[in-house]
């Protein structure tokens, strides 16, 4: 039962490479999520994704992109990482109104 | 303003003691409400969705006031493996699902 898949667990990156962060659920959500947590803070939004099809922005989207690329499919790609997106990156998918699953995060580093 | 705030905490209480949690939210629109716990930057875990009845789960009781826009979450008899950072989260319409910062509760022997 695998729920929420997250790769890589963790990443090391140049300032200025770029990478994309996979998602996926195998537990039939129509919502997916990305969030970012800093040290010392909570979580906080990237993007969303309603619907297979959707995306919208959420709290801290510049820097970022998003693709639904099917209904168990959701990545993120950074294009010109920088030091500032360091951080620990969690996914989370979901049935609308019911809690979120999450993903064990990626543990991304940025030199 | 922040669309999600929570108590700044920490917390540092004794077993056994009583510890009330509180979370606000901007959006009157919101929909569902839930109290999440997060270990050591695992990953978040469902602790209970929040009702607008109330509820309660054990030791833990949630309570929801949608005119003050207001959530809280008790835990009674505080037990040792409680220490962890407590989040509060609303759902908006559409789906958009905002966390609050985190309250830090540390259960001393």
């Amino acid at each position: 039962n695998a729920g929420v898949t997250q790769t890589p667990k963790f990443q090391v990156l140049k300032t200025g490479q770029s990478m994309t962060l996979q998602c996926a659920q195998d537990m039939n959500h129509n919502s997916m999520y990305w969030y970012r947590q800093d040290p010392g803070m909570g979580l906080r939004l990237i993007y969303y994704s309603a619907s297979e099809g959707t995306t919208d922005k959420g709290e801290v989207p510049n820097g970022y992109n998003v693709s639904r690329l099917n209904k168990r499919e959701f990545s993120l790609r950074l294009e010109s990482a920088a030091p500032s997106q360091t951080s620990v990156y969690f996914c989370a998918s979901s049935r609308s109104n019911q809690p979120q699953h999450f993903g064990d995060g990626t543990r991304l580093s940025i030199l | 303003r922040k669309e999600v705030e929570q108590d700044p905490g920490p917390f540092n209480v004794p077993e056994g003691a009583t510890v009330a949690f509180n979370c606000t939210y901007s959006n009157s629109a919101s929909q569902s409400f839930f109290w999440y716990r997060q270990d050591c930057r695992k990953e978040p875990k469902l602790l209970m969705s929040v009702y607008s009845s109330g509820n309660e789960d054990g030791r833990f009781t949630a309570q929801l006031n949608r005119a003050s826009q207001y959530i809280s979450l008790l835990i009674r008899d505080s037990k040792l493996s409680d220490s962890a950072t407590y989040l509060c989260v609303v759902r908006t319409s559409y789906d958009k699902v905002i966390f609050g910062p985190g309250t830090s509760l540390s259960v001393i022997p």
